[in-house]
């Protein structure tokens, strides 16, 4: 089946500080891949998505995601983090015939001044 | 344009008792999904519906949760006989009929059962 593991909670990282979100699925097939954000009391916002070509794919806000097949991993990077970044990140597969989203626990990020 | 819009967006009820809540996507998108966020079970799908096909109820945790899409447009999330373990957000989402479409979601229906 399929599953999609965040294995990191909580994470801090100083305001303009570099940062690395992990992520890793199980998928029998090529996956298609999101990283979608939620702010307190939002709904969900893509952040980018990865169905096939380039490994690296960029997205919204200077973020980025590289797809590594061999390490079935999905981790989003950003450069430099802005204080307005801080929010819960969640990583998901789309599986199926029906494209229902198959979610991580989510990582949520705190950015100190 | 308008995104997804998700009514109400606060809901608290007594144990026992039925609530609906309401999804409005995005016009023109076939595809809509149910998820439901808790602290204790993540986010997780609910159900979906595609254009007039059958709809795919594979995640409703219990007969006690049912819904419906009228017009192929509005839906409605129908919880029976609430029960404290029903509160969450409910978050709707649609898409277009492509599989590689972006879903789009809605801020969500804050359930709470007292």
């Amino acid at each position: 089946a399929q599953s999609v593991t965040q294995p990191d909670i909580h994470i801090t990282v100083s305001e303009g500080a570099s940062l690395e979100l992990r992520c890793n699925y199980s998928y029998g097939a090529t996956p298609y891949l999101f990283w979608y954000v939620q702010s307190p009391g939002q709904g969900l916002q893509l952040l980018l998505k990865y169905f096939s070509g380039d490994t690296l794919v960029q997205g919204i806000k200077g973020f980025e995601a590289e797809f590594k097949r061999s390490q079935s991993s999905f981790n989003l990077r950003k450069p430099s983090v802005h204080w307005s970044d801080a929010a819960e990140y969640f990583c998901a597969v789309k599986g199926g015939a029906t494209n229902k989203l198959i979610f991580g626990t989510g990582t949520l990020l705190a950015v100190q001044p | 344009g308008a995104g997804v819009s998700q009514s109400p967006s606060n809901k608290v009820t007594e144990k026992g008792k039925d609530v609906e809540l309401r999804c409005d996507p995005i016009s023109g998108h076939t595809a809509l999904y149910w998820y439901r966020q808790s602290l204790g079970q993540g986010l997780e799908f609910l159900i979906y519906f595609q254009g007039n096909s059958a709809p795919d109820k594979s995640g409703l945790p219990s007969d006690r949760f049912s819904a419906e899409r009228t017009g192929g447009s509005v839906s409605t999330l129908t919880i029976q006989r609430t029960q404290q373990e029903d509160s969450a957000v409910y978050l709707c989402a649609s898409s277009r009929r492509a599989a590689n479409n972006e879903q789009f979601f809605g801020p969500g229906t804050r359930l709470t059962v007292l």
